[in-house]
């Protein structure tokens, strides 16, 4: 069964203090790690997709990294608009296009 | 990207009652998928909905409790049967996009007394 952590749950930053996201995973046969962001009320919104252990993404101040056991989501110099659920979620080869998510992030960033 | 949208946004509903969610796709989809995302918890996946065809559910959901619809392709409902108050969740719908991702619609959430 496929098996997605997520560290810390919680994690307060200040304005402009870098910090990092963990996402584990036990998956037999990745295909896709996704990172999404998710604000109150709403529905996730996609930021990135991950295939191979050392493949890297960024997007503004947001880089996700993947390595063969766990994907990290490195946050530099933050701002409060950063302020999310952060979830992280794989795909297994054989499991069409079922997403298995992580419980989530939730990142607090204050000015 | 694909521009979902859910209706209702949110309800509240009385125990035993049903409630159908429709989720309306700005471009045509193959598959659709309804995922249950509990009180502070993440999101499972309640069943995948591919046009013409019957939708396929996980482990643990159940065709009578959660019947879907699928008329065409960017058009799907979810009804929530004979509801309890350990159904209030937000349902969300998600299409496949291209480089094999999903993308969520807002959301509908629904509280059960």
């Amino acid at each position: 069964e496929d098996q997605v952590t997520q560290s810390p749950e919680a994690l307060r930053l200040q304005e402009g203090e870098s910090s990092s996201l963990n996402c584990s995973y036990t998956v037999s046969g990745l295909r896709g790690l996704f990172w999404y962001r998710q604000d109150p009320g709403k529905g996730p919104e996609f930021l990135f997709t991950l295939y191979s252990a050392g493949e890297e993404k960024e997007k503004e101040r947001l880089k996700a990294t993947l390595t063969k056991k766990e994907s990290f989501l490195h946050i530099t110099a933050p701002k409060p608009e950063d302020s999310a659920t952060y979830l992280c979620a794989v795909q297994r080869e054989t499991s069409g296009s079922r997403l298995t998510f992580g419980e989530g992030t939730q990142l607090t960033v204050n000015p | 990207s694909a521009v979902i949208s859910q209706k209702p946004s949110r309800d509240i509903c009385q125990r035993g009652t049903s409630l159908t969610i429709q989720c309306q796709v700005d471009s045509q989809v193959t598959m659709m998928f309804w995922y249950r995302q509990q009180p502070g918890q993440s999101l499972t996946l309640i069943a995948t909905a591919n046009q013409g065809s019957e939708a396929t559910y996980e482990s643990g959901f159940v065709i009578d409790k959660f019947p879907i619809s699928r008329p065409n392709l960017t058009f799907s409902t979810l009804t929530v049967s004979n509801m309890s108050p350990e159904d209030s969740s937000i349902y969300l719908c998600s299409v496949r996009g291209g480089a094999d991702t999903q993308y969520f619609g807002p959301g509908t959430r629904l509280t059960v007394l």
